[in-house]
């Protein structure tokens, strides 16, 4: 079974400052037939479901904000909110989909404002 | 727009049978390309996939809750449904339905694009 696991677990930033987020699986969710990372985030409020930010590891979802954006590849991925702002105060999950159709979601990690 | 919603029991006893229904509205159930799930999540922890179904009526589970899990859906009613078996205290959490995502061309996105708001499910006597 693939394991998700995000670094840091919370994380403080002044506001219009950078936040960046890792996820890590324990094996690669790219797919050689499509080239694509079946890699996704989300973004979590109180009291509501996760929001899909980003899927493909770096597409972003119609209506997300451009300061939200996904990279890397194989088994390393980063979210970064480029400058945050006080409705980014959320929890945010990584979700890997390469072991077709099972999904694994990360344990989160929690952004506050500094 | 495409909505979902949960329906069923906010409390269930241990060893019961947990049935949830979720109500897709705005848009048709039986649509290429997109399945339908359920996900649930413990209070304070991250979410975890329950399962998934396509109008055609395969379903896929998780592999650790396999054996306690059912997921069907009835097209003509638009609407999808867990049962799940046995409940212990280990299984109060939220549980949400939600679409997986297909792109232009029906490429899945591996991802869930639309939620419903959730139900809480609490296991107690």
């Amino acid at each position: 079974d693939i394991v998700v696991t995000q670094s840091p677990d919370s994380l403080a930033v002044s506001l219009g400052e950078r936040a960046t987020i890792n996820c890590k699986s324990s094996q690669s969710v790219l797919y050689n037939s499509n080239n694509k990372n079946y890699l996704a985030w989300y973004q979590q409020k109180p009291g509501q479901p996760p929001k899909l930010l980003i899927y493909w590891a770096s597409t972003r979802e119609s209506g997300v904000p451009d300061r939200f954006s996904g990279s890397g590849s194989g088994t390393d991925f980063t979210l970064t909110i480029s400058s945050l702002q006080a409705e980014d105060v959320a929890v945010y999950y990584c979700q890997q989909f390469y072991s077709t159709p099972i999904f694994t979601f990360g344990p989160g990690t929690k952004v506050d404002i500094k | 727009q495409l909505q979902l919603q949960e329906s069923g029991p906010g409390l269930v006893k241990p060893s019961e049978t947990l049935s949830l229904t979720c109500t897709v509205s705005g848009g048709s159930i039986s649509i290429d390309n997109h399945y339908w799930g359920w996900i649930r999540q413990p209070p304070g922890k991250g979410p975890e996939w329950i399962g998934s179904i396509y109008y055609s009526g395969t379903p896929y589970y998780n592999p650790s809750l396999k054996s306690r899990v059912t997921i069907s859906i009835a097209t003509s009613k638009n609407q999808f449904s867990l049962k799940l078996t046995s409940m212990t205290a280990a299984d109060t959490a939220v549980y949400y339905c939600a679409r997986r995502g297909a792109a232009a061309g029906g490429l899945s996105i591996g991802a869930f694009d639309i939620w419903g708001q959730g139900t809480m499910v609490t296991v107690s006597s």
